[in-house]
C-alpha cells in the first residue's frame, strides 16, 4: 500500500508570494492533518480536514489556509509568505477521526522563503 | 498544546533496553497515549500507542502505568538506526490534532 505523498519535496519562494502544497493520503484514508516544523516552534499543527471540511485549526494566522477534496486529498495555501513560514511543512493521513486513529505522516515540504 | 513531559535526551547502548520515560498527569480517561519518533527531518514514524493496558508490537513495547499518568516506551534492543527523537503524545478524544512536545533525541552508543 502506498503511503502519503506530497508534492513538491522541496520550494524555493521569495517574500510576498504564495505557495500551495499538496498532499495524498495513504488510499481509503478520510483524515488529513498538517504540520509545520521550525527549529525554534517544533512541530506544530495547523489544521485537520475530514470529509471535505475543517475540523480543527492551530493557532495559525488566516494566510494559512487549506482544503480537502472528495476524493481525500489536501491542499494547504499560504498567501503573502514571510521569511518565518520557512519550515518543514508535515501531511499526516489516517482512516478516520478519534482517539485511536494513528496517523500517517508524509515526508513533507521543504520550504524556503527568501 | 502539548500535554507531556519527556527528558529532552538521553543515551543507550547499542544492543540494550532503551527506556524513554513520558509524563502526561492531565490525561483524561478516554484519551489515549501515543509514541511516534522521527529521524532527521523525515517525517514522524507512528511507533505504537495504547489506551490503558501495557502493548507490544515488533518495534517496541509500551508500559502505562494502573493510573495513566505516565509511560515508557521501550526499544527491546536498541540499534544505531534507532537513534532518533521520540515523540509522546496523548491524542484527543475527538479530532486528529496532535500537539507535539519537544520529544525525546535517543542517542544509541556502539
Amino acid at each position: 500500500k502506498a503511503g502519503v505523498t506530497q508534492t513538491p519535496r522541496y520550494l524555493i519562494k521569495t517574500r510576498g508570494q504564495q505557495v500551495t502544497l499538496s498532499c495524498s493520503p495513504i488510499s481509503g484514508h478520510r483524515s488529513v492533518s498538517w504540520y509545520q516544523q521550525t527549529p525554534g516552534q517544533g512541530l506544530q499543527f495547523l489544521f485537520e480536514y475530514f470529509s471535505e471540511t475543517q475540523r480543527n485549526k492551530g493557532n495559525f494566522p488566516g494566510r494559512f489556509s487549506g482544503r480537502q477534496f472528495s476524493n481525500s486529498r489536501s491542499e494547504m495555501n499560504v498567501s503573502t509568505l514571510e521569511l518565518g513560514d520557512s519550515a518543514l511543512y508535515l501531511c499526516a493521513s489516517s482512516l478516520s477521526r478519534g482517539p485511536a486513529n494513528e496517523q500517517f505522516f508524509g515526508p513533507g515540504t521543504r520550504l524556503t522563503v527568501l | 498544546d502539548a500535554k507531556t513531559t519527556q527528558p529532552p535526551s538521553m543515551d543507550c547502548a547499542e544492543g540494550r533496553a532503551a527506556n524513554l520515560p513520558c509524563n502526561h498527569s492531565t490525561i483524561s480517561g478516554n484519551e489515549y497515549v501515543y509514541w511516534y519518533r522521527q529521524i532527521h527531518s523525515q517525517g514522524p514514524q507512528y511507533i505504537i500507542h495504547g489506551l490503558k493496558n501495557n502493548e507490544t508490537n515488533e518495534m517496541a513495547s509500551l508500559i502505562i502505568t494502573e493510573d495513566r499518568k505516565s509511560s515508557t516506551l521501550i526499544l527491546p534492543h536498541a540499534t544505531l538506526r534507532d537513534t532518533a527523537v521520540y515523540y509522546c503524545i496523548v491524542s484527543p478524544y475527538t479530532g486528529n490534532q496532535f500537539y507535539f512536545g519537544t520529544g525525546t533525541s535517543l542517542t544509541v552508543i556502539p
